[in-house]
């Protein structure tokens, strides 16, 4: 499996700012995805990234407030616009395991709290 | 779209007992369904899967089984350890294997 890295691990961030989180692949994977998982929730899907496209967003999120880059295959940020306290999650991002990308590996997660 | 429920969402057992965690899917279409189990301050992790062309598969201490015709599928942990205690997540994917559709987790406690 791939080894997925995140940074940062954790942050605390004021209302109205930005975050960038950025995540790291070992190897060239085709789908990145960005998740939520709100404290003590599952996991909701933010949008999935693939190189050299625009992302596509669930609904309910919007570019706006999350944009993600996707500059080659083992890279990807996400954005978290004009933060508030409602944006206080553990935010995740996950490869396809290539070939089918029938299955996902996750990152360790970003803890951002917003004050 | 599929909608996948989980159950029991916290599950308490006995260290050597047994756990079983069930999920049931809505949509006839999906034919993929992983298991991760997710620790305090980690990611979650694939510990297992199950693809619709199989109903059981077992990796050492765990097993999942699949059942289309009713839609459900299930996580057995057998002779649990205090390491297994942690959240897992069920979910589901089919034609679209972008898309994944998890659970709402189980949070299992193994007492030593």
């Amino acid at each position: 499996s791939a080894v997925i890295s995140q940074k940062p691990s954790r942050d605390i961030c004021q209302r109205g700012t930005s975050l960038t989180i950025q995540c790291q692949v070992d190897s060239q994977v085709t789908m990145m995805f960005w998740y939520r998982q709100q404290p003590g929730q599952s996991l909701t899907l933010i949008a999935t990234a693939n190189q050299g496209s625009e992302a596509t967003y669930e609904s309910g999120f919007v570019i706006d407030k999350f944009p993600i880059s996707r500059p080659n295959l083992t890279f990807s940020t996400l954005t978290v616009s004009n933060m508030s306290p409602e944006d206080s999650s553990i935010y995740l991002c996950s490869v396809g395991s290539g070939g089918n990308t029938d299955t996902q590996y996750f990152g360790p997660g970003t803890r951002l709290t917003v004050l | 779209g599929e909608n996948v429920e989980q159950h029991p969402s916290t599950l308490s057992v006995q260290e050597g007992d047994s756990a079983v965690i069930k999920c049931t899917y809505s949509d006839s279409a999906s034919n993929y369904f992983p298991w991760y189990k997710q620790e305090l301050g980690k990611g979650p992790q694939l510990i297992i899967d199950i693809r619709s062309n199989v109903g059981e598969k077992k990796d050492q201490r765990i097993a999942v089984t699949l059942n289309k015709t009713a839609k459900h599928f299930s996580l057995h942990i057998t002779e649990t350890q205090p390491e297994d205690s942690a959240v897992y997540f069920c979910a589901a994917s089919g034609y679209n294997f972008n898309k994944f559709y998890f659970g709402s987790g189980t949070k299992l406690n193994v007492k030593p």
